[in-house]
């Protein structure tokens, strides 16, 4: 079983919809992120939380908003999606490095895959 | 900016036989961290075993085994005694430090689908 628990497991949304995902982990880690990844291709980095505060935004368009109410649980609001943004979205969290080898993995979640119609 | 390049989009081995993924990096950070990580189809990615920049022997779990050559600038993973459960998609990764905090920022390569034989 992983540690990283993400839900919904999948979701099928309307563009005008508004919904949420959700991303808990309890491995007391303090970095969390969340990545988009199309069919075959690898996971794009799209935010980094750091401490419960947003430190790396790859320039992800605003119908996307990332929230982290506290350090377990990391969530991405979705808003007016495109077809295009269907894909899996995948949660991970690792311990915080700011130097040195950098050797604390990334722990994921088993992933969201949205639908967008 | 740091850049990962994976040269085999797929690859077959037959059961029980040794195989070996091809990773090469590019970075001008002095300290990073090598990863690798198995995807099967259901989605989830699975970490498999790090090498650091800084690490003299090059790095063994179980039946996976990385082999670091850091003048190449390569980070190979070696599967021995592949089994049906293998088959899935292989990323390796790499984690940068240095001035630029972008220590926290995992890039990944474009893979290796990875099928195992009877």
């Amino acid at each position: 079983d992983t540690e990283v628990t993400q839900t919904p497991k999948h979701l099928v949304m309307g563009m005008t919809n508004k919904k949420s995902l959700k991303c808990e982990q309890h491995m007391g880690h303090r970095a969390m992120y969340w990545y988009k990844q199309k069919a075959k291709k690898p996971p794009e980095l799209m935010f980094v939380y750091s401490y419960e505060k947003l430190s790396i935004n790859e320039s992800v368009p605003s119908r996307f908003s990332p929230e982290c109410p506290n350090s377990s649980l990391l969530n991405l609001h979705l808003h007016a999606l495109q077809p295009e943004d269907s894909a899996l979205y995948l949660c991970a969290s690792s311990r915080m490095e700011t130097g040195g080898p950098l050797g604390s993995p990334l722990h994921f979640g088993n992933g969201t895959r949205l639908t967008v119609t | 900016a740091q850049k990962i390049t994976q040269t085999q989009p797929g690859m077959f081995v037959q059961e029980k036989e040794a195989v070996t993924l091809d990773c090469t990096y590019d970075t001008s950070d002095p300290s990073y961290g090598l990863f690798w990580y198995k995807q099967p189809s259901s989605g989830e990615m699975i970490f498999l075993i790090y090498q650091g920049s800084y690490d003299q022997q090059n790095a063994t779990e179980g039946r996976y085994s990385l082999n670091f050559q850091k003048a190449r600038k390569s980070a190979n993973l070696v599967i021995s005694a592949s089994q049906l459960g293998d088959s899935a998609m292989y990323f390796c990764a790499m984690r940068g430090g240095g001035l630029t905090g972008g220590g926290n920022k995992l890039t990944f390569g474009t893979g290796t689908q990875l099928k195992v034989e009877l």
